[in-house]
C-alpha cells in the first residue's frame, strides 16, 4: 500500500516571500503520478500541478513548480512571490497508473499555509 | 468550462435516517470517484466507478452503496447514518484511459447527522 507523508503541518510567510512544502512517499511502484492539491477556507479541492513519475523534469506551473526525486521518493512544491490567495491547506496525493479504469488518490495529511500581509 | 456538480450541497439528517448525495462528472469523463473528508483530516477515498463498473472500494462502510448511471452521473446512498458519517463528501471525475488521469473534484456535499 502507497503512504504519503506531509511534515510540515503548518507554514506561515510573508506575502511575495517563496515558500516550499514537503511531501514524502513510499510506494513500490515504478509509474505513479504525484499531484498538489490546494483546499482553500471554501473546502473546494483545486488541482494545483501534476507530475509524472517517468517525467525527469520537473512540472511548473506559473508560481508553482515541484522538486520531484525519484530516488528520494520526495516531492515538495514551491510557491513563488506567494500571494494571499495562497492561504490554504495543501495537500499531496499519489495515484498508481495502472493500464486502465479509475485508479484512486492517496492523499498525505496536508499542510496549512497562512501567507501574512 | 463546465465542472463537478454534486448536489445536495448541505444535508441534515438524524441517525437512523437515510441520505443520497447526487454526483455530475465533467462531460465526457467517464469515470468517477468518492471521497469523505472528515474534520481536520485529509480526503480519505470510498469507490470508484469506471465505464458504469466499480472499479475500485476502499474504506467504504456496508451501510453506504453507490452507482454510476448510463449518463455517467453517480449517487451515493447512506443508510443507518450515524453521527459519525457527519463529514464533507467530495465526488471527482476523470478520463479513465485516454485522458492525463487528473481527477476534478466537485464542491462537496457537506453532510451532518444529528
Amino acid at each position: 500500500a502507497q503512504t504519503v507523508t506531509q511534515s510540515q503541518p503548518e507554514m506561515s510567510v510573508q506575502e511575495a516571500e517563496t515558500v516550499t512544502l514537503s511531501c514524502t512517499y513510499d510506494t513500490s511502484e515504478n509509474n505513479y503520478y504525484l499531484f498538489w492539491y490546494k483546499q482553500p477556507p471554501s473546502r473546494q479541492m483545486i488541482l494545483v500541478i501534476r507530475q509524472e513519475a517517468y517525467k525527469q523534469q520537473n512540472a511548473t506551473e506559473n508560481r508553482f513548480s515541484v522538486n520531484f526525486q525519484k530516488a528520494a521518493k520526495s516531492f515538495s512544491l514551491k510557491i513563488s512571490d506567494s500571494q494571499l490567495g495562497d492561504t490554504a491547506m495543501y495537500f499531496c496525493a499519489f495515484m498508481k497508473l495502472n493500464r486502465g479504469g479509475a485508479q484512486k488518490l492517496v492523499f498525505g495529511q496536508g499542510t496549512r499555509l497562512t501567507i501574512n500581509p | 468550462a463546465a465542472g463537478v456538480i454534486q448536489s445536495p450541497r448541505h444535508l441534515i439528517k438524524e441517525k437512523r435516517e437515510t441520505a443520497t448525495l447526487k454526483c455530475y462528472p465533467i462531460p465526457r469523463h467517464d469515470t468517477v470517484y468518492w471521497y469523505q473528508q472528515g474534520p481536520g483530516q485529509d480526503p480519505q477515498f470510498l469507490i470508484s466507478f469506471y465505464e458504469k463498473m466499480q472499479s475500485d472500494k476502499g474504506s467504504i462502510p456496508d451501510r453506504f452503496s453507490a452507482q454510476q448511471f448510463s449518463d455517467y452521473h453517480s449517487e451515493l446512498n447512506m443508510s443507518s447514518l450515524e453521527l459519525g458519517d457527519s463529514a464533507l463528501y467530495f465526488c471527482a471525475s476523470s478520463l479513465g484511459i485516454t485522458g492525463e488521469r487528473e481527477q476534478y473534484f466537485g464542491p462537496g456535499t457537506r453532510l451532518t447527522v444529528t
